[in-house]
Formats: structure tokens, C-alpha cells, sequence
């Protein structure tokens, strides 16, 4: 049982560049979300999945796209990356029928736009 | 508009005693609480929670409190342990916001020998 597993650990990226974040969880959550940590600004968060089948914007969208390929797995793009995305990425889950709102994060994904 | 507001980036407290960590809320519409530890180079974990209809929950060493009326909660680790060195966040949600989280800034506690 992983829980929650994130693809790359790390990663650096030219501006412009793109590319795509991986995240899985075995736990069967219905619920999925992805967020940035920043020094001095917590977690935020980037755009969540309530259900398979549907996503929905947070916080900070802007650049970023995501596609919740079936329950398992969420992923987050970034189509041309600036250096201000340079940050941690955070995948989680939740079981949003149990109302105790618990999520379980992965290991974090650490990007650089240089 | 940050709407949970940890006021102390950080605190240091020796080994055995108490320590406080606080957060304040803005949004009269939130009714459930976590706390959450983070070490460095992994993720958050699950601390402990609290739903608005109470105003303690304890968990171990590990105790939160809710004022409701001063839209405060603080969490108790008795007694602290050189483990227990990371960064907390508060973080909370209201009910209808399929489990959305609004996190704190985090306090870094550091418990020294």
C-alpha cells in the first residue's frame, strides 16, 4: 500500500518548456488535489478533483491544466513554464464520504524554471 | 486575504515542556480543523482534528483546542520530543467545499535538547 506516489521527484525545466505531473493513490479516494508550497505562503491550492470525471479550479490555476485519467490518477501540466512555478508540488487525496476531510499527501515533486 | 493566518513563522521549545502552537481564522463559515506536520523533503502527514461542535480534542501528546468566538485554535504537544522538530500547519475546510482545504503558513517548531 503506497498511498499517494508523485512523479519526478525533481525537475528542472527552461522557460517555455513543458511538461506533466504524475500522481497516483491506491487508497481508493474519490477526491484529489494538487497544491504549491511556497516559502512564506503554506499550501495552496492549484486545482482539485471532487470525483472520477470531473475537476475544478482552487486558488492559483493560472498556468497550469490538469486530467483526472480515472480514479487512480490525477495529474497536473504545466504547458509553458515561467519562472515563477518554480515551487514544491503536492499531490493528496481524500475519502469525502467518511466527513472527516483527512487527505493524504505524496512526497512532493521539486521543480525549478530557470 | 489570507483566511488562516499562523502569526509565529517559528518557536523553539526544550525537550519535556509544552508547547503552543496557535492559528487564527477569518471565514465564520469553516467547521472542521486539521493540523498537519511536515519534515523537510517529505510531505505533510495528519496530525489531528476538530469539528466546530467541539472545542477539545486530544490524540496522545497531542491536544487541539477551538474558540469559536475568537475564531482561534491552538494545538498543545505534551511533553514535546526532539521529534516532534518540523513545520506545522493549520489548515481548514467547511462543509459543501468537497473537502477543500485552506492551509495556514506554518509554524516551524524546533525542540531543542
Amino acid at each position: 500500500n503506497a498511498g499517494v506516489t508523485q512523479t519526478p521527484k525533481f525537475q528542472v525545466l527552461k522557460t517555455g518548456q513543458s511538461m506533466t505531473l504524475q500522481c497516483a493513490q491506491d487508497m481508493n479516494h474519490n477526491s484529489m488535489y494538487w497544491y504549491r508550497q511556497d516559502p512564506g505562503m503554506g499550501l495552496r491550492l492549484i486545482y482539485y478533483s471532487a470525483s472520477e470525471g470531473t475537476t475544478d479550479k482552487g486558488e492559483v490555476p493560472n498556468g497550469y491544466n490538469v486530467s483526472r485519467l480515472n480514479k487512480r490518477e490525477f495529474s497536473l501540466r504545466l504547458e509553458s513554464a515561467a519562472p515563477s512555478q518554480t515551487s514544491v508540488y503536492f499531490c493528496a487525496s481524500s475519502e469525502t464520504q467518511t466527513l472527516t476531510y483527512e487527505q493524504y499527501f505524496g512526497p512532493g515533486t521539486r521543480l525549478t524554471v530557470t | 486575504d489570507q483566511q488562516v493566518k499562523q502569526n509565529s513563522p517559528s518557536l523553539s521549545v526544550q525537550e519535556g515542556r509544552i508547547s503552543i502552537l496557535n492559528c487564527d481564522y477569518t471565514n465564520s463559515m469553516f467547521d472542521y480543523f486539521l493540523w498537519y506536520k511536515k519534515y523537510p523533503a517529505e510531505g505533510p502527514t495528519f496530525l489531528i482534528s476538530i469539528s466546530s461542535i467541539k472545542d477539545k480534542n486530544e490524540d496522545g501528546r497531542f491536544t487541539v483546542f477551538l474558540n469559536k468566538s475568537a475564531k482561534h485554535l491552538s494545538l498543545h504537544i505534551v511533553p514535546s520530543q526532539p521529534g516532534d522538530s518540523a513545520v506545522y500547519f493549520c489548515a481548514a475546510t467547511h462543509t459543501g467545499t468537497a473537502s477543500k482545504l485552506t492551509f495556514g503558513t506554518g509554524t516551524r517548531l524546533q525542540v531543542t535538547l
